[in-house]
């Protein structure tokens, strides 16, 4: 039982490339969401999805785009990277809202020269 | 906008002494939750406890919640070595399907040997 998994878990990517980040969970949940984290700053929403084929906006949703075609993969898109978007990137599934959990891939470094 | 906010930010223990963590939070919840960050990794689920309840343990963890003040704690006793990680709080305000958690920024926790 994998859990989440997030690939990559590192990646460099120059102003203005576009690139996608993978998440894929084994558990049947329902829910998923992709943070970022930054020093000082905890860890922020960016986009969520309760089911799928649903995507919806965090708190932080700006640069980035998602799709849940999959129930079980939830992808993060960034369509033209910028340094600010240099972070850790966690994604996170659970089974119901309220009552459970959550459950974090081990994360993806991304670093935006 | 981050709900919870842990105190003090960082903490530094010897082992077999107990740790506790505090978290404030501003606004009802239907749950409060505890997760721990080791270097480098993912976010791991300590526990849940609901709105209506004050008290839970789990192992050498114990919770606490006052939804009268607003507040949790989180206590380890008899810390090791290896509970040296971040913990972070996370608040559920469940709005119904769309709730979503909400961090804090952390307590950095070191347990010297």
């Amino acid at each position: 039982n994998a859990g989440v998994t997030q690939t990559p878990k590192f990646r460099v990517l120059k102003t203005g490339q576009s690139m996608t980040l993978l998440c894929a969970q084994d558990m049947n949940h329902e829910y998923m969401y992709w943070y970022r984290q930054d020093p000082g700053m905890g860890l922020r929403l960016i986009h969520y999805s309760v089911g799928e084929g649903t995507t919806a906006k965090g708190e932080v949703p700006d640069g980035y785009n998602v799709s849940r075609l999959k129930k079980q993969n939830f992808l993060l898109g960034l369509e033209s990277a910028a340094p600010s978007q240099t972070s850790v990137y966690f994604c996170a599934s659970s089974y119901s809202q309220g009552h459970y959990g959550y459950t974090f891939g081990s994360g993806t470094r991304l670093t935006v020269v | 906008s981050q709900q919870g906010e842990e105190d003090p930010q960082a903490l530094s223990i010897q082992e077999g002494e107990n740790a506790t963590m505090n978290c404030s939070y501003k606004t009802s919840i239907n749950n409060l939750q505890w997760y721990r960050q080791n270097s480098g990794r993912g976010l791991v689920h300590l526990i849940l406890i609901r709105s209506n309840e004050r008290e839970k343990h789990s192992g050498r963890l114990r919770v606490t919640l006052d939804t009268s003040k607003k507040s949790s704690s989180l206590l380890i006793t008899a810390s090791r070595a290896a509970d040296t990680a971040s913990y972070f709080c996370a608040t559920d305000p469940y709005t119904g399907a769309n709730s979503k958690l909400t961090f804090g920024k952390g307590i950095t926790l070191s347990v010297r040997p």
